[in-house]
């Protein structure tokens, strides 16, 4: 069965900070990883990388793949409140998508 | 372009009683997903849909939970009898298979057994 943990479960941090969210995955046939933001709502992509070690940004937000060790990350720099939201990651297999539990981030004033 | 649009956003229902959901997905999208996202948890697939056909099932609890696509368009997705742990919100999302592995997500109905 596919497998997709994030680390850590929740975070509280101060506006400016830089956050690093960790997603590892076991799945058959990997195909994609996907991130996306959940706010009181349906999720909101953000990123998909194929490829390891090609950094994908947008804004303050940046993503790489590791497809030897298996894991991805997200980085949020210069935090801001508007960047509370749990951020799940999924990954294609077989061309199932499965998701991780999320991270829940809380960015303080 | 319209998003996926899904309804009601909202139900309430006792235990042991019928619900029905519907979705309706972005023109075009042959793949149709039907999740289930408990508090606190990821969205878990229920079903997938490719057209009027169905992809993946192998998560749905088929002695109480049933998903239709009859024209291959939008979709149903039903609880007879609702249990407890059903509260939960169910997301419908669709995708193009020929461009990406993106999936767009409708506002999903938040579904509180009692």
């Amino acid at each position: 069965e596919d497998k997709v943990v994030q680390s850590p479960l929740s975070l509280v941090v101060h506006e400016g900070d830089t956050v690093t969210l960790n997603c590892s995955y076991e799945v058959t046939n990997f195909r994609s990883l996907l991130w996306y933001k959940q706010e009181k709502k349906a999720p909101t992509f953000l990123f998909m990388l194929t490829s390891s070690g090609i950094e994908k940004k947008s804004g303050r937000l940046s993503s790489i793949l590791d497809k030897k060790e298996l894991f991805s990350i997200l980085n949020i720099t210069a935090t801001q409140t508007g960047d509370s939201a749990i951020y799940l990651c999924a990954v294609v297999g077989d061309y199932k998508l499965s998701f991780g539990a999320g991270t829940t981030v809380t960015v303080r004033a | 372009e319209a998003g996926v649009a899904q309804s009601p956003r909202y139900k309430i229902i006792e235990k042991r009683q019928s619900v029905a959901f519907w979705c309706n997905p972005i023109s075009g999208h042959a793949t149709l997903y039907w999740y289930q996202q408990i508090l606190g948890q990821g969205p878990k697939l229920l079903i997938q849909f490719q057209n009027n056909g169905v992809v993946d099932d192998s998560q749905l609890p088929k002695d109480r939970f049933s998903a239709e696509r009859l024209k291959g368009v939008d979709s149903t997705l039903k609880i007879q009898p609702a249990k407890l742990e059903d509260s939960a919100v169910y997301l419908c999302a669709s995708r193009n298979p020929g461009t990406s592995y993106e999936q767009y997500f409708g506002p999903g109905t938040r579904l509180t057994v009692t």
